[in-house]
């Protein structure tokens, strides 16, 4: 079975600063790795996945994620952070052959002006 | 398009009470998944469904059940509601097209409570 594993419950940044939200995996063969953000009473939305090829992936409003095969991981970035990017972080993974996410906890991220 | 919408937006129910959550999307995707969300926990996946007709259990299916006999609806019934079941439920969607898994829809929610 596949998992996911936010290690941060919560990421605090200065606007302007780089952001970083980490996302670790485990799951049987090649991964489908996805990133999705909620903002407070809404659903989710879709950020940017992995699927194949390069190993940095590039999403929606600034942010980019790198795959790291070795040690499975894949955190979310954005270069210089924004006080409209705070919310609530979402990794999910699945396998090559399944279309079922299994999500992490979350990561709420606040960036203070 | 107006994407996957949910109804009810909010609800409140006594215990052993029952309701149906409506979800319909309007993408003409073959998947369709029910979810709940309960804080710090992530997003848990109740049910899903693969086309009309077909229907799945997920990671934590007692206490709910599904039906989908159209492409655009999946209805999420609950038969004797539970304090356990006090979360916000979120519908979600994808396509097929170019081979799974394709990134997933998600209607705003409804949000449960049982007293």
């Amino acid at each position: 079975a596949q998992s996911v594993a936010q290690p941060e419950d919560q990421v605090n940044v200065a606007e302007g600063n780089p952001l970083t939200v980490k996302c670790t995996y485990s799951v049987s063969g090649n991964p489908y790795l996805f990133w999705y953000v909620q903002y407070p009473n809404r659903g989710l939305q879709f950020l940017l996945k992995y699927i194949t090829g390069d190993n940095l992936v590039k999403g929606s409003y600034g942010f980019e994620a790198e795959f790291n095969k070795s040690q499975t991981s894949f955190h979310l970035k954005k270069p210089s952070a924004l006080v409209s990017d705070s919310a609530l972080y979402f990794c999910a993974v699945t396998p090559w052959d399944d279309y079922k996410l299994s999500f992490g906890a979350g990561t709420t991220v606040t960036v203070r002006a | 398009n107006a994407g996957v919408t949910q109804t009810p937006k909010f609800r409140i129910l006594k215990i052993g009470q029952s309701m149906t959550l409506q979800c319909t999307q309007d993408m003409n995707h073959n998947y369709m998944y029910w979810y709940r969300q309960d804080p710090g926990m992530g997003l848990k996946l109740i049910y899903y469904s693969v086309g009309a007709g077909i229907t799945d259990k997920g990671e934590v299916p007692n206490g709910y059940n599904v039906s989908r006999s159209t492409t655009e609806d999946f209805p999420l019934r609950l038969e004797l509601a539970a304090p356990s079941q006090t979360s916000v439920y979120f519908c979600a969607s994808s396509s097929i097209a170019g081979g799974p898994p394709g990134e997933q829809f998600f209607g705003p929610g409804t949000r449960l409570t049982v007293l």
